[in-house]
């Protein structure tokens, strides 16, 4: 079993519709990563969480420390979101990430 | 500054041969990763260094893999005699000494190996 898993593996919708992608992890940790990577490789860090939730924008991010679960939210989705989101974990004591699979999102017009 | 750059963002070699990368991270981050990425997973953790000492080494990095940070600047990349296996991304990220700082990620290295 993977210490990261990432829900759904895949997600196709209509733009304007309102995403949630889960994050799963079985260590304990000192932060969760949600990222961004588009074609051609480049990531973008979205949010570092520890604890609560954060919003930026159109997107929001939970955590839920005591479940080890995570959720990336988008409101009002966009075919620019399209991308794959990534989550990623950071071990309490070690200074590497650990990666989900990631989530392929694609929003249609 | 504009972020961590990678050199080159693609590169195509014959199987046997050497490659060599270069991951130039933010200037004032002391911290630097190397992680590879193959199609459809997430990346893969490879190796970090805190300045210029390499401080973790993943068992991925086999003995055909080196990399280098000599002034804890800039770092590289090797491999030595590439195999068909060692075709994906090799991407690089810095960041901060401090745990609550994020991370910076570069465009990534895009290696096939024919």
């Amino acid at each position: 079993k993977n210490e990261v898993e990432q829900s759904p593996q895949n997600l196709t919708a209509q733009e304007g519709e309102f995403i949630t992608i889960n994050c799963s992890y079985s260590v304990g940790i000192s932060a969760l990563h949600w990222l961004q990577q588009h074609p051609g490789g480049g990531i973008v860090s979205l949010f570092m969480l520890s604890s609560g939730k954060k919003k930026h924008g159109r997107l929001i991010a939970t955590i839920n420390i005591q479940e080890k679960h995570s959720s990336l939210h988008i409101t009002a989705s966009h075919p620019r979101d399209s991308a794959v989101y990534i989550c990623a974990v950071k071990d309490q004591g070690a200074q590497k990430l650990v990666f989900g699979q990631g989530t392929r999102l694609t929003i249609n017009p | 500054d504009t972020g961590v750059s990678q050199n080159p963002r693609h590169k195509i070699t014959k199987r046997g041969q050497n490659v060599t990368f270069r991951c130039d991270p933010i200037s004032e981050h002391n911290r630097l990763y190397w992680y590879r990425q193959t199609l459809g997973q997430g990346p893969e953790f490879l190796t970090y260094f805190q300045n210029e000492a390499q401080l973790e080494k993943s068992r991925l990095l086999s003995d055909r893999f080196s990399a280098e940070r000599p002034k804890g600047s800039f770092s590289t990349l090797e491999i030595q005699r590439t195999e068909q296996g060692d075709s994906a991304m090799y991407l690089c990220a810095s960041s901060f000494w401090a745990d609550n700082y994020g991370y910076t990620f570069g465009s990534g290295t895009r290696l096939t190996v024919v």
